[in-house]
């Protein structure tokens, strides 16, 4: 079983159109987080979620809006898809923000904006 | 953001080589420092997590050393295999609620 699961996988879509991605995690962690990986292979956070409520928000534009509607999902929609938002989407959960916590990633799911 | 440096960028060894890479990052604010193997189109997977300065951590092969007062840590492997090939990620944590990632090195071992 994935523990931390991501649909889609790949997604080719128009610029304008509003998409989510969804993410689950069956491993009972209270914190989730949405990271992209830029054109430069850079991994950066983009929200962190504990227990359902927002814990971080890095600079990211409000066209983003995570949604977490239970502890083990935390989904990402995005409206007005524009042409650099096109990149790899992972999501991750760990047991909770203490630092000697692993943080589990899923597989990434790939955005193309057209 | 933070910078967060890995080195070598890329590394070819031998089978049965030992070899390690560096990880650097500020040497302030230290919360914990992860270690992950990336293989294209799958989850990084997770190898170390260290949060005390002089932690060593070892799982199998690999081990890692963290040095939390200058600002590094070494992951090593020993006796390289075909399958170690992968991309190395390590990623700085701050605070609790973030990590800052390396660009990874991107090992290739060589039958």
């Amino acid at each position: 079983d994935t523990a931390v699961s991501q649909t889609p996988k790949y997604l080719v879509t128009q610029m304008g159109n509003d998409k989510s991605i969804k993410c689950e995690q069956n491993l009972g962690h209270d914190t989730m987080y949405w990271y992209k990986q830029d054109s430069k292979k850079f991994l950066k956070i983009m929200f962190s979620y504990n227990n359902k409520e927002l814990i971080i928000n890095e600079t990211v534009p409000n066209r983003f809006s995570p949604k977490s509607p239970d502890k083990a999902h935390l989904n990402l929609h995005i409206n007005s898809l524009e042409l650099g938002d096109s990149a790899v989407y992972f999501c991750a959960s760990s047991q909770n923000a203490i630092s000697g916590n692993t943080i589990y990633f899923g597989e990434g799911s790939w955005l193309t904006v057209v | 953001i933070l910078n967060v440096e890995q080195s070598p960028q890329s590394l070819h060894v031998q089978e049965g080589d030992s070899t390690n890479f560096t990880c650097s990052f500020p040497s302030s604010n230290f919360y914990a420092l992860h270690w992950y193997r990336w293989e294209t189109a799958k989850s990084p997977e997770a190898l170390f997590v260290m949060t005390l300065n002089g932690d060593e951590k070892k799982k199998g092969r690999i081990s890692a050393t963290l040095n939390t007062k200058e600002g590094y840590s070494y992951l090593y492997i020993k006796g390289s295999q075909p399958e170690d090939s992968a991309t190395y990620l390590c990623a700085f944590r701050p605070g609790a609620n973030n990590l800052f990632f390396g660009t990874g090195t991107r090992l290739t071992v060589i039958p």
